[in-house]
Protein backbone atom coordinates (compact mmCIF):
# COMPACT_ATOMS: atom_id res chain seq x y z
CA UNK A 1 0.00 0.00 0.00
CA UNK A 2 0.90 3.34 -0.81
CA UNK A 3 2.33 5.75 2.28
CA UNK A 4 3.93 9.05 2.96
CA UNK A 5 6.63 9.65 5.93
CA UNK A 6 6.99 12.69 7.40
CA UNK A 7 9.28 11.95 9.91
CA UNK A 8 9.70 15.93 11.50
CA UNK A 9 6.26 16.63 13.18
CA UNK A 10 7.64 19.98 14.41
CA UNK A 11 10.65 22.60 13.06
CA UNK A 12 11.75 25.33 14.24
CA UNK A 13 14.12 27.77 12.22
CA UNK A 14 15.44 31.26 12.80
CA UNK A 15 14.27 33.89 10.57
CA UNK A 16 16.59 34.27 7.24
CA UNK A 17 17.73 30.40 7.55
CA UNK A 18 17.53 27.48 4.99
CA UNK A 19 14.65 24.75 5.66
CA UNK A 20 14.48 21.68 4.59
CA UNK A 21 11.49 19.52 5.28
CA UNK A 22 11.68 15.55 4.62
CA UNK A 23 9.30 13.53 3.13
CA UNK A 24 9.55 9.55 2.27
CA UNK A 25 7.33 7.77 0.05
CA UNK A 26 6.23 4.07 -0.76
CA UNK A 27 4.85 3.46 -3.98
CA UNK A 28 5.67 0.78 -7.03
CA UNK A 29 5.65 2.91 -9.92
CA UNK A 30 6.23 6.32 -10.73
CA UNK A 31 4.90 8.53 -8.29
CA UNK A 32 2.76 11.99 -8.40
CA UNK A 33 3.78 13.84 -5.58
CA UNK A 34 2.89 16.85 -4.16
CA UNK A 35 4.20 19.46 -1.29
CA UNK A 36 0.90 21.12 0.03
CA UNK A 37 0.98 24.44 3.17
CA UNK A 38 -1.80 24.85 5.32
CA UNK A 39 -2.02 27.77 7.79
CA UNK A 40 -3.97 28.15 10.68
CA UNK A 41 -7.91 27.82 10.42
CA UNK A 42 -7.08 27.77 6.40
CA UNK A 43 -7.80 24.79 3.64
CA UNK A 44 -4.32 23.18 1.96
CA UNK A 45 -2.53 25.30 -0.63
CA UNK A 46 -0.01 23.68 -3.26
CA UNK A 47 3.46 24.62 -3.50
CA UNK A 48 4.43 22.44 -6.19
CA UNK A 49 4.53 19.15 -7.73
CA UNK A 50 6.22 16.30 -9.44
CA UNK A 51 4.97 13.93 -11.82
CA UNK A 52 7.83 13.63 -13.90
CA UNK A 53 10.97 15.38 -15.96
CA UNK A 54 13.35 17.17 -14.54
CA UNK A 55 13.78 16.13 -10.60
CA UNK A 56 14.35 19.09 -9.10
CA UNK A 57 10.38 21.21 -9.23
CA UNK A 58 10.50 25.10 -8.23
CA UNK A 59 7.27 26.19 -6.60
CA UNK A 60 5.84 29.16 -5.21
CA UNK A 61 6.70 31.39 -2.04
CA UNK A 62 10.16 30.53 -2.70
CA UNK A 63 10.20 26.84 -2.34
CA UNK A 64 11.51 23.84 -4.14
CA UNK A 65 11.84 20.00 -4.23
CA UNK A 66 14.03 17.23 -5.41
CA UNK A 67 12.89 14.08 -6.59
CA UNK A 68 15.27 11.50 -5.28
CA UNK A 69 13.70 7.82 -6.48
CA UNK A 70 16.68 5.85 -5.01
CA UNK A 71 15.67 7.45 -1.59
CA UNK A 72 12.09 7.19 -2.17
CA UNK A 73 12.20 11.03 -1.22
CA UNK A 74 11.10 14.08 -2.27
CA UNK A 75 11.92 16.81 0.37
CA UNK A 76 10.71 20.46 0.32
CA UNK A 77 13.75 23.21 0.77
CA UNK A 78 13.51 27.05 1.23
CA UNK A 79 16.82 28.79 0.97
CA UNK A 80 15.47 31.72 3.50
CA UNK A 81 12.95 31.25 5.44
CA UNK A 82 10.20 34.19 6.53
CA UNK A 83 8.08 34.36 9.60
CA UNK A 84 5.25 34.28 7.08
CA UNK A 85 6.02 30.48 6.10
CA UNK A 86 5.35 29.72 9.75
CA UNK A 87 2.73 26.82 8.69
CA UNK A 88 2.02 23.27 8.63
CA UNK A 89 3.26 21.40 5.74
CA UNK A 90 2.06 18.47 4.20
CA UNK A 91 3.88 15.71 1.46
CA UNK A 92 1.45 13.86 -0.52
CA UNK A 93 1.65 11.05 -3.23
CA UNK A 94 -1.04 10.53 -5.79
CA UNK A 95 -3.02 6.68 -5.52
CA UNK A 96 -4.53 5.56 -8.34
CA UNK A 97 -8.60 5.89 -8.62
CA UNK A 98 -11.46 4.25 -11.03
CA UNK A 99 -11.17 6.94 -14.01
CA UNK A 100 -7.53 7.55 -14.21
CA UNK A 101 -7.93 10.30 -11.02
CA UNK A 102 -5.69 9.79 -7.94
CA UNK A 103 -6.74 10.03 -4.57
CA UNK A 104 -3.86 11.92 -2.33
CA UNK A 105 -2.53 10.05 0.46
CA UNK A 106 -0.80 12.25 3.29
CA UNK A 107 1.94 12.84 5.33
CA UNK A 108 1.11 13.40 9.08
CA UNK A 109 2.08 17.32 8.32
CA UNK A 110 5.30 19.32 9.78
CA UNK A 111 4.15 22.00 11.62
CA UNK A 112 7.19 24.55 11.02
CA UNK A 113 7.85 27.65 13.51
CA UNK A 114 9.48 30.79 12.53
CA UNK A 115 11.44 32.15 15.19
CA UNK A 116 12.64 36.14 14.43
CA UNK B 1 -15.79 32.17 -8.17
CA UNK B 2 -12.18 31.89 -8.02
CA UNK B 3 -12.19 28.93 -5.32
CA UNK B 4 -13.30 26.23 -4.51
CA UNK B 5 -15.65 27.20 -1.59
CA UNK B 6 -17.41 25.29 1.50
CA UNK B 7 -20.01 25.51 3.72
CA UNK B 8 -20.98 26.19 6.50
CA UNK B 9 -17.17 27.21 7.63
CA UNK B 10 -18.35 25.63 11.25
CA UNK B 11 -20.93 23.41 12.25
CA UNK B 12 -21.43 22.51 15.75
CA UNK B 13 -24.16 19.85 16.48
CA UNK B 14 -25.14 17.24 19.14
CA UNK B 15 -24.29 13.76 18.99
CA UNK B 16 -27.05 11.84 17.16
CA UNK B 17 -28.25 14.46 15.19
CA UNK B 18 -27.35 14.56 11.18
CA UNK B 19 -25.66 16.80 9.70
CA UNK B 20 -25.06 18.44 5.39
CA UNK B 21 -21.67 19.91 4.52
CA UNK B 22 -22.02 21.40 1.18
CA UNK B 23 -18.48 22.20 -1.73
CA UNK B 24 -19.04 24.04 -4.56
CA UNK B 25 -15.85 23.10 -6.87
CA UNK B 26 -14.32 24.89 -9.35
CA UNK B 27 -15.89 25.56 -12.64
CA UNK B 28 -14.95 23.10 -15.24
CA UNK B 29 -13.33 20.89 -12.58
CA UNK B 30 -15.39 17.11 -13.49
CA UNK B 31 -13.98 15.85 -10.26
CA UNK B 32 -14.60 16.40 -6.60
CA UNK B 33 -12.74 14.66 -3.73
CA UNK B 34 -13.95 14.61 0.19
CA UNK B 35 -11.12 14.20 2.81
CA UNK B 36 -11.61 14.25 6.43
CA UNK B 37 -8.79 15.88 8.78
CA UNK B 38 -8.61 14.96 12.33
CA UNK B 39 -6.19 14.51 15.00
CA UNK B 40 -6.18 10.90 15.53
CA UNK B 41 -6.20 10.28 11.57
CA UNK B 42 -4.45 13.20 10.14
CA UNK B 43 -5.54 13.69 6.35
CA UNK B 44 -7.44 10.86 4.72
CA UNK B 45 -9.60 10.25 1.47
CA UNK B 46 -13.51 10.35 1.83
CA UNK B 47 -15.18 9.43 -1.57
CA UNK B 48 -14.27 10.77 -5.34
CA UNK B 49 -16.63 12.02 -7.74
CA UNK B 50 -15.83 11.58 -11.58
CA UNK B 51 -18.38 13.64 -14.15
CA UNK B 52 -21.54 11.33 -13.81
CA UNK B 53 -19.82 7.83 -13.07
CA UNK B 54 -20.16 5.93 -9.98
CA UNK B 55 -18.55 7.85 -7.20
CA UNK B 56 -15.57 5.82 -5.44
CA UNK B 57 -16.86 5.68 -2.15
CA UNK B 58 -13.54 3.57 -1.02
CA UNK B 59 -12.38 5.88 1.73
CA UNK B 60 -16.41 6.18 4.11
CA UNK B 61 -15.64 5.36 6.90
CA UNK B 62 -18.93 3.91 8.18
CA UNK B 63 -22.46 3.62 6.74
CA UNK B 64 -23.54 7.13 8.56
CA UNK B 65 -21.35 8.75 5.59
CA UNK B 66 -22.84 9.17 2.47
CA UNK B 67 -22.33 11.95 -0.49
CA UNK B 68 -24.06 12.57 -3.69
CA UNK B 69 -23.15 15.35 -6.55
CA UNK B 70 -25.93 16.86 -8.11
CA UNK B 71 -25.71 17.93 -11.66
CA UNK B 72 -22.22 17.53 -11.77
CA UNK B 73 -21.43 20.39 -9.79
CA UNK B 74 -22.36 21.07 -6.23
CA UNK B 75 -21.66 18.09 -3.90
CA UNK B 76 -23.34 17.44 -0.20
CA UNK B 77 -21.76 14.73 2.07
CA UNK B 78 -24.13 13.72 4.86
CA UNK B 79 -23.21 12.38 8.35
CA UNK B 80 -25.95 10.89 9.99
CA UNK B 81 -26.15 9.96 13.52
CA UNK B 82 -23.36 11.62 14.27
CA UNK B 83 -21.10 10.20 16.49
CA UNK B 84 -18.18 12.35 18.50
CA UNK B 85 -15.11 10.76 16.93
CA UNK B 86 -17.04 12.56 13.97
CA UNK B 87 -15.06 16.06 15.01
CA UNK B 88 -12.86 16.62 12.13
CA UNK B 89 -12.14 19.31 9.45
CA UNK B 90 -13.93 18.12 6.53
CA UNK B 91 -12.13 19.43 3.02
CA UNK B 92 -13.52 19.35 -0.40
CA UNK B 93 -11.37 19.42 -3.73
CA UNK B 94 -11.89 19.51 -6.99
CA UNK B 95 -9.95 19.04 -10.55
CA UNK B 96 -9.84 19.18 -14.69
CA UNK B 97 -10.56 16.61 -16.34
CA UNK B 98 -7.19 14.67 -16.87
CA UNK B 99 -5.00 16.72 -14.46
CA UNK B 100 -3.51 15.73 -10.96
CA UNK B 101 -3.95 18.78 -9.35
CA UNK B 102 -6.63 18.96 -6.73
CA UNK B 103 -7.61 22.50 -5.53
CA UNK B 104 -8.85 22.65 -1.92
CA UNK B 105 -11.92 24.87 -0.14
CA UNK B 106 -11.30 26.09 3.28
CA UNK B 107 -13.11 23.37 5.11
CA UNK B 108 -15.69 22.90 7.33
CA UNK B 109 -14.84 22.11 11.00
CA UNK B 110 -17.72 20.27 12.52
CA UNK B 111 -17.85 19.78 16.26
CA UNK B 112 -19.94 16.81 17.77
CA UNK B 113 -20.86 17.52 21.88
Amino acid sequence: AQSVTQPDIHITVSEGASLELRCNYSYGATPYLFWYVQSPGQGLQLLLKYFSGDTLVQGIKGFEAEFKRSQSSFNLRKPSVHWSDAAEYFCAVGSSLSGGYNKLIFGAGTRLAVHP
Amino acid sequence: GAGVSQSPSNKVTEKGKDVELRCDPISGHTALYWYRQSLGQGLEFLIYFQGNSAPDKSGLPSDRFSAERTGGSVSTLTIQRTQQEDSAVYLCASSFPNQETQYFGPGTRLLVL
